[in-house]
Parts: C-alpha cells; sequence; structure tokens
C-alpha cells in the first residue's frame, strides 16, 4: 500500500513485559514521527527521526521509551517494564522531508494490563 | 510554550445545518496550521495545510481559514458522512521543533 502502516494494529501486554511498535512509513520519505495519543486527546508528540537520526527526542516521557530507524525506513518504538499509565494509541507519520505535511498511520493500541 | 485550543468539545448538527469549529493557537512564529479529521479507531487524515494570515483552503463540504491568532474549519451543508473528530495542529516556525503540537479536537456528530 502507498499509506504508513503500522504493525500490531492491537497489543495487549502485561505490567512489567517489554514492546515493540513498527513503523512502515511511506516510500521516500525522509522524515518520521512517533505520536501518543490518549482517549479523547489529540496526539502527543514523542520522537522525530531525519532519516536514520533522531533529531528530536525530547517527547520521550522517560527512559524506558526508546526508538530506532537504523536504515532510514521503517522504525521501531520499544517500551520496556511497561506500566498501566501507558496505555495508549501509539501513531506513527511520516513526512517528505522536514517541516512538511505529516501523514500518519492507523496507529497501534497498547493495553498494559 | 507552544499551546492549542479547540472549541467546541462536542458539536452535534442536522445534517445541512452549516456550522464552524474554531483552533486558537500561541506559538513562537507560525510555521503551518494543519488541519486532520480523525474517525474512531483510526489515525488521523489529512486535510489542509495553511501557512499566513488570511490564507483560505476548500475540500467538498469543508473551508479552513487562518488568522493571526486562529482558524476555523467551516463546514456547509454537512452530511452524516462528516461526522468525525477534526483535529488542528501547529508547527512552530524555529528550526528546532519540527513536530505538531495537537489541539485536543472536537468531535462533530451529524444527524440524519
Amino acid at each position: 500500500g502507498a499509506g504508513v502502516s503500522q504493525t500490531p494494529s492491537n497489543k495487549v501486554t502485561e505490567k512489567g513485559k517489554y514492546v515493540e511498535l513498527r513503523c512502515d512509513p511511506i516510500s521516500g520519505h525522509t522524515a518520521l514521527y512517533w505520536y501518543r495519543q490518549s482517549l479523547g486527546q489529540g496526539p502527543e508528540f514523542l520522537i522525530y527521526f531525519q532519516g536514520t537520526g533522531a533529531a528530536d527526542d525530547s517527547g520521550l516521557p522517560n527512559d524506558r521509551f526508546f526508538a530506532v530507524r537504523p536504515e532510514g525506513s521503517v522504525s521501531t518504538l520499544k517500551i520496556q517494564r511497561t506500566e498501566r499509565g501507558d496505555s495508549a494509541v501509539y501513531l506513527c507519520a511520516s513526512s517528505p522531508g522536514p517541516r512538511e505535511t505529516q501523514y500518519f498511520g492507523p496507529g497501534t493500541r497498547l493495553l498494559v494490563l | 510554550e507552544d499551546q492549542v485550543t479547540q472549541s467546541p468539545e462536542a458539536l452535534r448538527l442536522q445534517e445541512g445545518e452549516s456550522s464552524s469549529l474554531n483552533c486558537s493557537y500561541t506559538v513562537s512564529g507560525l510555521r503551518g496550521l494543519f488541519w486532520y479529521r480523525q474517525d474512531p479507531g483510526k489515525g488521523p487524515e489529512f486535510l489542509f495545510t495553511l501557512y499566513s494570515a488570511g490564507e483560505e483552503k476548500e475540500k467538498e463540504r469543508l473551508k479552513a481559514t487562518l488568522t493571526k491568532k486562529e482558524s476555523f474549519l467551516h463546514i456547509t451543508a454537512p452530511k452524516p458522512e462528516d461526522s468525525a473528530t477534526y483535529l488542528c495542529a501547529v508547527q512552530a516556525s524555529v528550526d528546532y521543533g519540527q513536530n505538531f503540537v495537537f489541539g485536543p479536537g472536537t468531535r462533530l456528530s451529524v444527524l440524519p
């Protein structure tokens, strides 16, 4: 498909477990963003990649959260020692370059029990 | 700190009843203001980008306008399929911040 894809679409885990969420951006898009959206709220910025490097990780809430984009395409958001408060929809977006319109994926719904 | 507020929080319209949604923002130099539509269980879908005060964009029954402090999304003769949450976001012009700052959204319901 031509859009941003995210896997899994849903993830249920237990408190304390480790999870990985994957994002496949639109082909050719150099910029990739992760956001988190809680129920009834707008998306909240987590991290931005330009190419392979994390250009801005100021939105990551703490050091349990980490993201990589080793080849400048697919990105993985990693959450260690999950907590119930991490439950949310994690959205990925990509754009052709920095400071351009961002196109969002369908999100991964994470539930921490 | 960049901030975005949206009003009303929720809006219920009858089919054909036109209205407007408001997005007010405070940002250290606006590079762009973006409108998205989000259906339940899905990611935000891009609608419009506005860059400068006075600019207007239209798409079907939607029209977005921008002033120096706020943006409006006008919905003319809405249909039930326009029911969704409408999000606005701003991007600052400073070099460091590439991310969007989103408002909480307006939940629109259009009744047949």
